[in-house]
């Protein structure tokens, strides 16, 4: 496809379950974001890849997030033992190259936990 | 840490008007700003961009002006058009920086 592709659109969970987000990013492009929007927030940044590696994991709100990219390309984030906070839209983003490059994002995945 | 704030959570103005959005900052690092505009249901899609090294940069009906004293960019959207009613997100980020800075979003309504 054209541009960044997520999957599932839509995610409905219980409690304590863990859930995996994955994220299509444009062919070609080196970079890989992660953000989420939590009700009424701004796009909170998460993780950050430059090809498979994660330099940046800043991001991450806690030990229960973990994300990996394997061949370049997709992209997975593991959210373990799910709790309601965790309820957000999670947005992959990609770019040609690492930097202050233009972001291209996905549709997000809207993630509800019961 | 709220490094990027957009105070207005919506705006409405009429057709053919102009329409300001205003985005405040507070880390004197970053040095390139964004705006992004998303629609219901769809990831954010970029719209303009700044470097600190400009004030103003201008494409079509879109103006981003950056007052980096006020450490302040509004982006300035004449004449608005029913189809500019999105969320408008600001953004910061720093050279040599990968974490780009969002703010909360502003909802822009142009009513008919």
């Amino acid at each position: 496809g054209a541009g960044v592709s997520q999957s599932p659109s839509n995610k409905v969970t219980e409690k304590g379950k863990d859930v995996e987000l994955r994220c299509d990013p444009i062919s070609g492009h080196t970079a890989l974001y992660w953000y989420r929007q939590s009700l009424g927030q701004g796009l909170e940044f998460l993780i950050y890849f430059q090809g498979n590696s994660a330099p940046d994991k800043s991001g991450l709100p806690s030990d229960r997030f973990s994300a990996e990219r394997t061949g370049g390309s997709v992209s997975t984030l593991t959210i373990q033992r799910t709790q309601q906070e965790d309820s957000a839209v999670y947005l992959c983003a990609s770019s040609l190259l690492a930097g202050q490059e233009t972001q291209y994002f996905g549709p997000g995945t809207r993630l509800l936990v019961l | 840490d709220q490094q990027v704030k957009q105070n207005s959570p919506s705006l409405s103005v009429q057709e053919g008007r102009i329409s300001i959005l205003n985005c405040d900052y507070t880390n004197s690092m970053f040095d390139y700003f964004l705006w992004y505009k998303k629609y219901p249901a769809e990831g954010p899609t970029f719209l303009i961009s700044i470097s600190s090294i400009k004030d103003k940069n201008e494409d079509g009906r879109f103006t981003v002006f950056l007052n980096k004293s006020a450490k302040h960019l509004s982006l300035h959207i004449v004449p608005s058009q029913p189809g500019d009613s999105a969320v408008y997100f600001c953004a910061a980020s720093a050279r040599g920086h990968n974490d780009m800075r969002f703010g909360a979003g502003t909802r822009l309504t142009v009513k008919p």
